[in-house]
This record gives structure tokens, C-alpha cells and sequence, in this order.
């Protein structure tokens, strides 16, 4: 099946540095893709749809001015966590998605301290 | 709007019990049904889907049947194995089986096995 590298797969910053985290299909081209944050226990909450070549949508209560996506090319989109806070401290995971289903990247455990 | 709710966890079983994890959903069109499961400090994997009324998904002796007059989509195993504990999410998405768009996740259900 299709893979969805996503990188790196943890990181500690320190309050007010910026992070950014990569997701790449290895194996196949991605229009779309998307960035998901999991705190502890909960579900997967849908932070921003990236199109490529085209601005990020993102969901409502997500700032995105804090959270930049890029997503330049059709295998290749980043999510830069700018002035991070502790609050900010949770999993993140990318998904690209193809016809009929989504593959899901390993996710990035982000720890600000 | 679309959700899906799924039943509260943990869910701990001995090895080679029955498992069942419900999977109820609220959407509007047809949309596809699918189940993911997250081993402990890993990403999502896809498990198995349904895209339409009645069909079976199935993978790895997990089965879950697509109830369109009922809206559900419970996960069942026959004998569940140790290896089995991980986090379960039931998802769905609207717009037809080509559709890529967003996935809707339910909570997540915790499945512990224990030998």
C-alpha cells in the first residue's frame, strides 16, 4: 500500500521557537492532504486540508497564523508551528489522501517546554 | 452535520474473546465507512472500509458490516489476540468511494487483550 513518511516522529522546542514538520508520500501524488492533532485520549481533530499549490483551508478555531502549511509540491507538505507554547505540546499527523481512502503518516509527538 | 460516535473504552477482553466495538453515524448522502487502528506510538493504519449499503470490509479477521437502516459500522473479531491492543477508530467520509476528502473520526476506543 501507499506509505506517508512524516518526519521527524518526535520533537522538544523550547517556548517561543518554531517547528516544522514534514509529511511526504513516497509512492504515489497527493492533491490533497491533511494535518490532524490527537490530544491524550482523544480523537483525531481536522486542523487544516492543504490543496497543492493552493493556501490551506483550515477548520474553524485553528489560527493560521500560528499553524503555516505549505504544501508546494504534490508529494510534499509541511505544517511550521510558530511561537510555540506548551499548550501546543500534542501528536500531530498528516494524511494524504487518494481516491477512496487516506494514509496516514506516523505522526509527530511535539513536546514545548 | 456529519459525526460519528463510537463506544466508550477501555475495552478489556482475555485472548480469544469475542470482540465488538460500536460504530454509529450521522451523515447526510452515502458516505464511505472505515475503521483505523493506532498501536501504541504509531501513526494511523488503515484497517478495513466499506463504501456502500451492505458491504463487508475485512482484514486481519476484523469485520465490520456497512448498516446503512441502522447507521452503523461495528467492528467484530472472533479471537482476539494480545497484539490486537490499540486504539480503534471508526471514520467516514462523504462523497462517493472516489471522493478525497476529510475524514470525520469518531473518539477512538481503547482495546486492551490480555493473555
Amino acid at each position: 500500500g501507499a506509505v506517508v513518511s512524516q518526519h521527524p516522529s518526535r520533537v522538544i522546542c523550547k517556548s517561543g521557537t518554531s517547528v516544522k514538520i514534514e509529511c511526504r508520500s513516497l509512492d504515489f501524488q497527493a492533491t490533497t492532504m491533511f494535518w490532524y492533532r490527537q490530544f491524550p485520549k482523544q480523537s483525531l481533530m481536522l486542523m487544516a486540508t492543504s490543496n497543492e499549490g493552493s493556501k490551506a483551508t483550515y477548520e474553524q478555531g485553528v489560527e493560521k497564523d500560528k499553524f503555516l502549511i505549505n504544501h508546494a509540491s504534490l508529494t510534499l507538505s509541511t505544517l511550521t508551528v510558530t511561537s510555540a507554547h506548551p499548550e501546543d505540546s500534542s501528536f500531530y499527523i498528516c494524511s494524504a489522501s487518494s481516491p477512496g481512502t487516506a494514509f496516514f503518516g506516523q505522526g509527530t509527538r511535539l513536546t514545548v517546554v | 452535520g456529519n459525526s460519528v460516535t463510537q463506544m466508550e473504552g477501555p475495552v478489556t477482553l482475555s485472548e480469544e474473546a469475542f470482540l465488538t466495538i460500536n460504530c454509529t453515524y450521522t451523515a447526510t448522502g452515502y458516505p464511505s465507512l472505515f475503521w483505523y487502528v493506532q498501536y501504541p506510538g504509531e501513526g494511523l493504519q488503515l484497517l478495513l472500509k466499506a463504501t456502500k449499503a451492505d458491504d463487508k470490509g475485512s482484514n486481519k479477521g476484523f469485520e465490520a458490516t456497512y448498516r446503512k437502516e441502522t447507521t452503523s459500522f461495528h467492528l467484530e473479531k472472533g479471537s482476539v489476540q494480545v497484539s490486537d491492543s490499540a486504539v480503534y477508530f471508526c471514520a467516514l467520509r462523504t462523497g462517493g468511494s472516489g471522493n478525497t476528502g476529510k475524514l470525520i473520526f469518531g473518539q477512538g476506543t481503547t482495546l486492551q487483550v490480555k493473555p
